[in-house]
C-alpha cells in the first residue's frame, strides 16, 4: 500500500535529453509538491499543486516544467537536461497546505 | 527569508542514552513545524507535526517541542535504539502557501 509513488526510481541520461519523473498519491490529498535534494543533501521545494493549480514555483529554471492531470498525479518533465540538475527529485503530498506531508522514495536523476 | 540551522550537524551515542536535536529558525511567523528522518537512500518519513499554537507533541519515544517566539524547536528521543539511526530533518512552514523551508539535518549513529 504506497502512498506516495514515484517512477522511475533511478534514471541516468546524457546531457541534452528531455526526461519525465512521475508521481502518484493515493492518499486523497489534494495538495502535491516537488522537492530537489542536491549532492550536499540540501532539500528545497520546487513547485506545489493544490486541487491541480499551481501555487508554489520557486526560482526555477524554465527548463522544468510541472503538470498534474488530477489531484492524485504530479509530473515533472526536464528539457535540455544538464549536469547541475544531477539530485534526487522527492515527490510529497498533503491535505490542504496546512496539514502533514507525505514523501514519495525519490528519484535519483544522474546526468552524464 | 526563512534560515534554519540544526545543531549539531551529526551526534554518535550509545544505545540507551537519551537526547536532544536542536533546530533554530530566524522568521517566527511559521504556520507549523516537522519533523522527518530520513535513512540513506531513501525518502523522508514524517515523525511529528506542530502547530503554530501548540507548544509540544510526543509520539512513543519522541518529543518536540516548539518555541516559536524564539525560533525553536527540540526533538527529544528517549532511550535511543541504533534502528534510531538516520538524519533528522526539521522544517518549519509558513508563508500564504505554507512551504516548508529544510534545516541542513542532524546525522545520528546509535552504537550497539
Amino acid at each position: 500500500d504506497t502512498a506516495v509513488s514515484q517512477t522511475p526510481k533511478y534514471l541516468v541520461t546524457q546531457m541534452g535529453n528531455d526526461k519525465s519523473i512521475k508521481c502518484e498519491q493515493n492518499l486523497g490529498h489534494d495538495t502535491m509538491y516537488w522537492y530537489k535534494q542536491d549532492s550536499k543533501k540540501f532539500l528545497k521545494i520546487m513547485f506545489s499543486y493544490n486541487n491541480k493549480e499551481l501555487i508554489i514555483n520557486e526560482t526555477v529554471p524554465n527548463r522544468f516544467s510541472p503538470k498534474s492531470p488530477d489531484k492524485a498525479h504530479l509530473n515533472l518533465h526536464i528539457n535540455s537536461l544538464e549536469l547541475g540538475d544531477s539530485a534526487v527529485y522527492f515527490c510529497a503530498s498533503s491535505q490542504g497546505t496546512q496539514f502533514e506531508q507525505y514523501f514519495g522514495p525519490g528519484t535519483r536523476l544522474t546526468v552524464t | 527569508k526563512q534560515e534554519v540551522t540544526q545543531i549539531p550537524a551529526a551526534l554518535s551515542v550509545p544505545e540507551g542514552e537519551n537526547l536532544v536535536l536542536n533546530c533554530s529558525f530566524t522568521d517566527s511567523a511559521i504556520y507549523n513545524l516537522q519533523w522527518f528522518r530520513q535513512d540513506p537512500g531513501k525518502g523522508l518519513t514524517s515523525l511529528l507535526l506542530i502547530q503554530s499554537s501548540q507548544r509540544e507533541q510526543t509520539s512513543g519515544r519522541l518529543n518536540a517541542s516548539l518555541d516559536k517566539s524564539s525560533g525553536r524547536s527540540t526533538l527529544y528521543i528517549a532511550a535511543s535504539q541504533p534502528g534510531d539511526s538516520a538524519t533528522y530533518l526539521c522544517a518549519p512552514a509558513g508563508g500564504a502557501t505554507n512551504k516548508l523551508i529544510f534545516g541542513t539535518g542532524t546525522l545520528l549513529a546509535v552504537q550497539p
